[in-house]
């Protein structure tokens, strides 16, 4: 069965970095695009970032844009969120997401890492 | 962007109820909707996509209707384990957007 395992949150300063990873095992990992889905304490679902299978296509929502880079290293299985920049909006639990094939919905989450923004 | 908004925020029902939740779209986004359960510190359940596909696993109580603009997941008879809060999100655009949630909670 395909699973995802998140790790790399943490506590940060406001205008800091943090690299979030999320290692892939149970499917053909070069198959699938990719998200990140965040949710602040309290709050509801946000998606962030889609990368496809191969790499060659990323989007962000707009409140991410230009300061979080979605990767993957298919070689190793294991997708990364770059997030530079970070704000205290930013606080959040964030999800790795695996998508259907062919369908962008998320069919199998990992148990989310929390980063905290804050001084 | 896709705007979704999801109705009523708070539903409050008995076990054995018929549960209707609503989602509408900013703009026609055709039948690429679905539906997730999340319950509280837990990772969110995919349950309905393309508005009407059941995912395997998933009870046959839960059901999805609708297109273009207008959603709706059903609970046919609610069960205890169906307390949760509910999700609609759409994927018409190569954005995903998520509606802000429905609670069901035990009347």
């Amino acid at each position: 069965e395909a699973q995802v395992l998140e790790s790399g949150g943490g506590l940060v300063q406001p205008g800091g970095s943090l690299r979030l990873s999320c290692a892939a095992s149970g499917f053909t990992f070069n198959n699938y695009a990719m998200s990140w889905v965040r949710q602040a304490p309290g709050k509801g679902l946000e998606w962030v970032s889609v990368i496809s299978g191969s790499g060659g296509s990323t989007y962000y929502a707009d409140s991410v844009k230009g300061r979080f880079t979605i990767s993957r290293e298919n070689s190793k299985n294991t997708l990364y969120l770059q997030m530079n920049s970070l704000r205290a909006e930013d606080t959040a639990v964030y999800y790795c997401v695996k998508e259907k094939l062919v369908r962008p919905v998320f069919d199998y989450w990992g148990q989310g890492t929390l980063v905290t923004v804050s001084s | 962007d896709i705007q979704m908004t999801q109705s009523p925020s708070t539903l409050s029902a008995s076990v054995g109820d018929r549960v209707t939740i609503t989602c509408r779209a900013s703009q026609s986004i055709s039948s690429w909707l679905a539906w997730y359960q999340q319950k509280p510190g837990k990772a969110p359940k995919l349950l309905i996509y393309e508005a009407s596909s059941l995912e395997s696993g998933v009870p046959s109580r839960f059901s999805g209707s609708g297109s273009g603009t207008e959603f709706t997941l059903t609970i046919s008879s609610l069960q205890p384990d169906d307390f949760a809060t509910y999700y609609c999100q759409q994927y018409n655009s190569y954005s995903r957007t998520f509606g802000q949630g429905t609670k069901v909670e035990i009347k």
